[in-house]
């Protein structure tokens, strides 16, 4: 089975700056997704930016961006020039290659302040 | 409009009370979710339906069952409620992959349940 960790409950970061949220993984499996969803006061769930495993390129979606480490297991989320609407929870998400469950770790809240 | 939606979107029953989610989806996806969302934790899959014939558990089945009404309608109910079946339930949709890959998932804004 898939683990999903996040081992920062909790991150704060100043408007403009740039802040990273940390995951890691663990999987047997070689083709696999990973997915950054965001989920504002909302609640809703949105998705912010996916990789596909075979992709060496690291993917970006204007300011976010991500630093994946397939042999360290790991899937970062960088946030460059944070905006007040980026305060949320984020969750890093794992797929397999049968499409059939997100496995979700625990989620990092992000707080951006003035 | 959104592509997702969730009726209700909070609900309070009592225990033993059985109880139904309904999922709506104009995205014309083939695949559809339900997840639950406890405080502090991530989703968990409960269910997933990858056609109106084809119905899966997932992670934490017991305690629900849910119903493909049709491609875009998919149900969950709690035949008799608990308290800690108090959570936000998610529904989501993804599409079949169209090449290499698995499928991205879109998800409604959620229902909180509150079961007393």
């Amino acid at each position: 089975a898939q683990t999903v960790t996040q081992s920062q409950p909790e991150m704060s970061v100043q408007e403009a700056e740039t802040v990273t949220l940390s995951c890691t993984y663990d999987t047997s499996e070689n083709n696999y997704y990973l997915f950054w969803y965001k989920q504002p006061p909302s609640r809703q769930m949105i998705l912010v930016i996916r990789q596909e495993a075979y992709k060496q390129q690291n993917a970006t979606e204007n300011r976010f961006s991500v630093n994946f480490q397939k042999a360290a297991k790991s899937f970062s989320l960088k946030i460059s020039d944070s905006q007040l609407g980026d305060t949320a929870m984020y969750f890093c998400a794992f797929n397999n290659n049968a499409g059939n469950m997100l496995t979700f770790g625990g989620g990092t809240r992000l707080m951006v302040k003035p | 409009d959104a592509d997702v939606t969730q009726t209700p979107r909070n609900r309070i029953t009592k225990t033993g009370k059985r109880i139904m989610l309904e999922c709506s989806q104009t995205k014309g996806h083939d695949r559809m979710y339900w997840y639950r969302q406890d405080p502090g934790l991530g989703l968990r899959l409960i269910y997933y339906s990858f056609d109106v014939k084809d119905i899966n558990k997932g992670e934490i089945s017991d305690g629900y069952s849910v119903s493909r009404q049709a491609q875009a309608k998919f149900s969950l109910s709690l035949e008799s409620a608990i308290p800690n079946q108090t959570a936000l339930y998610f529904c989501a949709t993804s599409d079949l992959p169209r090449s290499r890959g698995t499928d991205t998932q879109y998800f409604g804004p959620g229902t909180r349940l509150t079961v007393l």
